[in-house]
């Protein structure tokens, strides 16, 4: 099983700044199939990237996905207040998929 | 556009078993496998397992074969079974689908669904 390392746990800064999120895999993530969901209290996640890098349907591109093999990054360029929230890696290229436990994105 | 509904009962005793169904409109079910999540009251995502609409499926082995997951591709449904529930099974559960052919990650998602275990 692959397990997934975000960092920081919480993530404390202001409408504007720029946000980076960690997702370290312990072995390389097949083909970089690792994805990036973003999840608000009381809803389900929301797919913001797959493939590592791709952005899924509808998501701005201020959030923008890099990495591959074990080090994978997640950047919101200029946070919106709407940014503030949970953010999830997966992987999905080797079964059983997992999750990491995710970063929370805070107003500082 | 796929949209999913979770329905199911949202209170379990203890040592019985859940039952859990997710219907799925508006878009090609075979072009997609489905899979069930869960999300313990203020913790993180856990991945059940994922079936396939031929009814092939991948589970988590940590959750030590408790779950079943089913599909009726005649309703446009799958299906998931939790036997011996305890409290540690207390979770929003959530259905979501991946698109097959181009092997991507869960998106649709159901709004998820509360299922507390208690006498």
């Amino acid at each position: 099983e692959i397990v997934l390392t975000q960092s920081p746990a919480t993530l404390s800064l202001s409408p504007g700044d720029r946000a980076t999120l960690s997702c370290g895999a312990s072995q390389s993530v097949t083909s970089t199939y690792l994805a990036w969901y973003q999840q608000k209290p009381g809803l389900a996640p929301r797919l913001l990237v797959y493939d590592a890098s791709s952005r899924a349907t509808g998501i701005p591109d201020r959030f923008s996905g890099s990495g591959s093999g074990t080090d994978f990054t997640l950047t919101i360029s200029r946070l919106e207040p709407e940014d503030f929230a949970v953010y999830y890696c997966q992987q999905y290229g080797n079964s059983p998929f997992t999750f990491g436990g995710g970063t929370k994105v805070d107003i500082k | 556009q796929v949209q999913l509904q979770e329905s199911g009962p949202g209170l379990v005793k203890p040592s019985e078993t859940l039952s859990l169904t997710c219907t799925v409109s508006g878009g090609s079910f075979s072009g997609y496998y489905w899979s069930w999540i869960r999300q313990p009251p203020g913790k993180g995502l856990e991945y059940i397992g994922h079936i396939y609409s031929t009814g092939s499926t991948n589970y988590n082995p940590s959750l030590k074969g408790r779950f079943t997951i089913s599909v009726d591709t005649s309703k446009n449904q799958f299906s998931l079974r939790l036997s011996s529930v305890t409290a540690a099974d207390t979770a929003v559960y959530y259905c979501a689908g991946g698109r097959f052919l181009e092997w991507l990650p869960f998106d649709p998602w159901g709004q998820g669904t509360l299922v507390t275990v208690s006498s």
